[in-house]
């Protein structure tokens, strides 16, 4: 059964880059049935989805985002990764990654999250 | 982007009463091409991640109960727990995936009275 689950630093300082990685288990990342995608979800709201990565390198990010934000996938060590440049206390929120399906552009499954609080 | 708006904002049902969401969006998830609206229910239970329960605006998730049901088509869509278990007790999220970027709703969160 397919497990992701992200890590790094749960506190970045403003104006600094917050770097996560996601690590699956129980599956391979090279799949041409699924993409690989980063969502956060801050404190009591909804979730907001971020950027995707194909297992071929092909990426797609949410345009609210896009200048700040680069999602890459490291098929040798079955992981994916996220940069956030520029970080303010608005990013503060638990970062999720997760599988999303070609077809029903669905998340599932979802990692267990990283809260990253940006504070000085 | 398409907005999506739940309501309630939370709701407190006793235990085998109905419990109704509904999620409004701001323009049609209906493609004309496949009759299939782009619409997804997830579940998030405190301190876990969100769990998909309904895609496709009506079909269960492997795994998922019957009490559980998705309706609705074009912007308006209702999710219902038939009868409301203590385990049920979540926040509910819908998530369109009909246009990029994908986005969901604010949530609801469904209690026990």
């Amino acid at each position: 059964q397919l497990q992701l689950q992200e890590s790094g630093p749960g506190l970045v300082k403003p104006s600094e880059t917050l770097s996560l990685i996601c690590s699956l288990s129980g599956g391979s990342i090279i799949s041409s049935t699924y993409y690989w995608d980063w969502i956060r979800q801050p404190p009591g709201k909804g979730p907001e989805w971020i950027a995707s990565v194909y297992y071929s390198g092909s990426t797609y990010y949410n345009p609210s985002l896009k200048s700040r934000v680069t999602i890459f996938i490291d098929t040798s060590n079955n992981q994916f990764s996220l940069k956030l440049t520029s970080v303010t206390a608005a990013d503060t929120a638990v970062y999720y990654c997760a599988r999303r399906s070609q077809g029903a552009r669905i998340f599932d499954p979802w990692g267990q999250g990283i809260l990253v609080t940006v504070s000085s | 982007d398409i907005v999506l708006t739940q309501s309630p904002d939370s709701l407190a049902v006793s235990l085998g009463e109905r419990a109704t969401i509904t999620c409004k969006s701001s323009q049609t998830v209906l493609y004309s091409s496949n009759n299939k609206n782009y619409l997804a229910w997830y579940q998030q239970r405190p301190g876990q991640p969100p769990k998909l329960l309904i895609y496709w605006a009506s079909i269960r998730e492997s795994g998922v109960p019957d009490r559980f049901s998705g309706s609705g088509s074009r912007t308006y869509f209702t999710l219902t727990i038939s009868s409301l278990q203590a385990e049920d007790v979540a926040v509910y999220f819908c998530q369109q995936y009909y246009t990029t970027p994908p986005t969901f709703g604010g949530g609801t969160k469904v209690e026990i009275k």
